[in-house]
């Protein structure tokens, strides 16, 4: 089947202005997570969604960041008002884990973000 | 809070050479472990892992064990090849309810003919 897809794979912005993230997840994976990639680091979480509960948002670095995820399947991150150390590489990652540790997370490409 | 630490690279090495990337975690609980890699022009993959202590996880010649006394998960591969070239990510996931994964800041292989 189809793994989980983000879009767009490359979005370049300007200072200030507001951009969108998509991440489509593997069907019927019910927890999904958004994680950040800053050049040289290792991934940083930002967010994640289990089911219909209340999502854990404590890895979000301000409030300019924010996201939802509607019936349970594509996610969308939100980032307002875009400063240039929000550029990063956005992936997104789902799976059937119901929480506990042990499962896998399988990643999208990435949304490499550029902010001028 | 949950940390990983991995060696610092980048490391080249000639084919068939022995490979070992060092990794050690902190953690509260008994978090479960992984070796994520991502090849040239792909996405992130799990190359392996290991949920309870003394688990060795193996794949595609790739092993490491869940060192709990030196909380340590190297990874290790007895004869690299030219395709083994790619950033490797030691991660690690607690087993609250979360289940975020936490990662290593990557090391970049580069396996010369």
């Amino acid at each position: 089947g189809a793994g989980v897809s983000q879009s767009p794979s490359n979005k370049v912005t300007e200072k200030g202005k507001d951009v969108e993230l998509r991440c489509d997840p593997i069907s019927g994976h019910t927890a999904l997570y958004w994680y950040r990639q800053r050049l040289g680091q290792g991934l940083e979480f930002l967010i994640y969604f289990q089911g219909n509960s209340a999502p854990d948002k404590s890895g979000l670095p301000s409030d300019r960041f924010s996201a939802e995820r509607t019936g349970g399947s594509v996610s969308t991150l939100t980032i307002q008002r875009t400063q240039q150390e929000d550029s990063a590489v956005y992936l997104c990652a789902s799976s059937s884990s119901s929480g506990g540790g042990t499962d896998t997370q399988y990643f999208g490409p990435g949304t490499r973000l550029t902010v001028l | 809070g949950n940390s990983v630490t991995q060696m610092e690279g980048p490391v080249t090495l000639s084919e068939e050479a022995f490979l070992t990337i060092n990794c050690t975690y902190t953690a509260t609980g008994y978090p479960s472990l992984f070796w994520y890699v991502q090849y040239p022009g792909e996405g992130l993959q799990l190359l392996l892992k290991a949920t309870k202590a003394d688990d060795k996880g193996s794949n595609k010649g790739f092993e490491a064990t869940y060192r709990k006394e030196t909380t340590s998960f190297h990874l290790e591969k007895g004869s690299v090849q030219v395709s083994d070239s790619a950033v490797y990510f030691c991660a690690l996931s607690s087993s609250g309810a979360n289940s975020k994964l936490t990662f290593g800041k990557g090391i970049t292989l580069s396996v010369r003919p």
